[in-house]
């Protein structure tokens, strides 16, 4: 079974600082994605890498950034975590025919 | 651009009742479209695809969705709910080179006994 792995379930970080959310996927697969949920606005795209160190804003980058050093591992980084980032965080692997993965997410609140 | 609207945040049927799920998207190319379901705590699974081919496509539980390209539309269906069905269902929409997918709000359904 394809796995993608999410660091933490649940994170709490205060306001300011820098938050590093890290994703593994154990397929070999090319694209993989970060979104965040919210609850009525459904899944926004927030980065996405098609390959290692290759890498496209989504719809709502401002406030994150990500790191794609090896092709398995994704990583998403609030550079100075805000209340408003408050949310849940999923990360997917694509297969080439369009099958996605998910991790199981984390729910970051930032206090 | 593309876009994804699912109609009905909260959807409520009897357990053996049938499951409607509305979709509909907007795009500038031939779509691939997606149902993904998501149960509490977890992340999302893929129910059901297309791509090209059959229209009417079947997917996992007992799902199936039919492409209708003249209405825009991808609804979910399943004959006979179960409790087990409980859970938030996602359409998506992607485009032939699967790097950008666009996820409708979310449809929570619920299963009365």
């Amino acid at each position: 079974d394809v796995k993608v792995t999410q660091s933490s379930r649940y994170l709490v970080k205060r306001t300011g600082e820098k938050v590093f959310l890290e994703c593994v996927q154990d397929m070999d697969h090319e694209n993989m994605f970060w979104y965040r949920q919210d609850p009525g606005l459904g899944l926004r795209l927030i980065y996405f890498s098609y390959d290692v160190k290759m890498k496209e804003k989504g719809d709502i980058p401002e406030g994150y950034s990500v790191s794609r050093e090896k092709k398995e591992r994704f990583s998403l980084i609030l550079e100075s975590a805000s209340t408003n980032q408050t949310s849940m965080y999923l990360c997917a692997s694509i297969t080439q025919s369009g099958i996605g993965f998910f991790g199981q997410g984390t729910r970051l609140t930032v206090v | 651009a593309q876009s994804v609207t699912q109609l009905g945040s909260h959807v409520s049927v009897s357990e053996g009742a049938l499951v409607l799920l509305r979709c509909n998207y907007s795009s500038s190319v031939p779509p691939y479209l997606f149902w993904y379901v998501q149960y509490p705590n977890q992340g999302l699974q893929l129910l059901l695809k297309y791509t090209t081919g059959a229209t009417l496509v079947k997917g996992i539980n007992g799902f199936e969705a039919e492409f209708k390209k003249s209405e825009t539309s991808f609804h979910l269906t399943k004959p006979s709910a179960h409790m087990s069905d409980a859970a938030e269902y996602f359409c998506a929409v992607s485009l032939y080179n699967f790097n950008k997918f666009y996820f409708g709000s979310g449809t929570k359904l619920n299963v009365k006994p």
